[in-house]
């Protein structure tokens, strides 16, 4: 089965500066990875997400996210962060023959100014 | 589309007492999940549907049961609530296409159990 491990359950970073989140997975074959955004009182809405091809992917508000199978990672990043970013975020793991998730324990992100 | 619609947003019960907390979506999803939140444990699956008529256990089903009569509608029944589920339970669909396995997220029911 697969799991996944958010090393940092809390991070704090300055408007303007970057952001790198950690991720790290298991799984025996390429698998399917998520990263997912809640904001406070909200649902989870869909970062970027990667199957396969090319291992660094874009997704929504800035995001981007590395695939490293050699390390087993896909960390997030945003070379500039805003105010509206404070969030949690979720990294997952799926395989590509089921639709099951598997979801970190969260990063929550805070910004100061 | 309204996406997924989850009911009630918040809800109080005594320990014994039971519920149903709705899920419905209008995407026409043939996977839908129910999953709870707590703090530092992320999000554990309770239990899925891959289709109508299909259920299946997730990683924590004890003390809910499921039921899929329809495409649309998925609701999560607590039979007999303990402390223990006190949580926040959000509801998710998925389409089935082989190349998308993203799931849409309902707002969330935050439960106490008193």
């Amino acid at each position: 089965a697969q799991s996944v491990t958010q090393p940092d359950i809390h991070i704090t970073v300055s408007e303007g500066a970057s952001l790198e989140l950690r991720c790290n997975y298991s799984y025996g074959a390429t698998p399917y990875l998520f990263w997912y955004v809640q904001s406070p009182g909200q649902g989870l809405q869909l970062l970027l997400k990667y199957f396969s091809g090319d291992t660094l992917v874009q997704g929504i508000k800035g995001f981007e996210a590395e695939f490293k199978r050699s390390q087993s990672s896909f960390n997030l990043r945003k070379p500039s962060v805003h105010w509206s970013d404070a969030a949690e975020y979720f990294c997952a793991v799926g395989a590509p023959d089921d639709y099951k998730l598997s979801f970190g324990a969260g990063t929550t992100v805070t910004v100061r100014a | 589309n309204a996406g997924v619609t989850q009911t009630p947003k918040f809800q109080v019960l005594k320990t014994g007492q039971s519920m149903t907390l709705q899920c419905a979506q209008d995407m026409n999803h043939e996977y839908m999940s129910w999953y709870r939140q707590d703090p530092g444990m992320g999000l554990r699956l309770i239990h899925y549907s891959v289709g109508a008529g299909i259920t299946d256990q997730g990683e924590v089903p004890n003390g809910y049961n499921v039921s899929r009569s329809t495409t649309e509608d998925f609701p999560l029944r607590l039979l007999s609530a303990a402390p223990s589920q006190t949580s926040v339970y959000f509801c998710a669909s998925s389409p089935q296409r082989w190349a998308s396995r993203e799931q849409y997220f309902g707002p969330g029911t935050r439960l106490t159990v008193t």
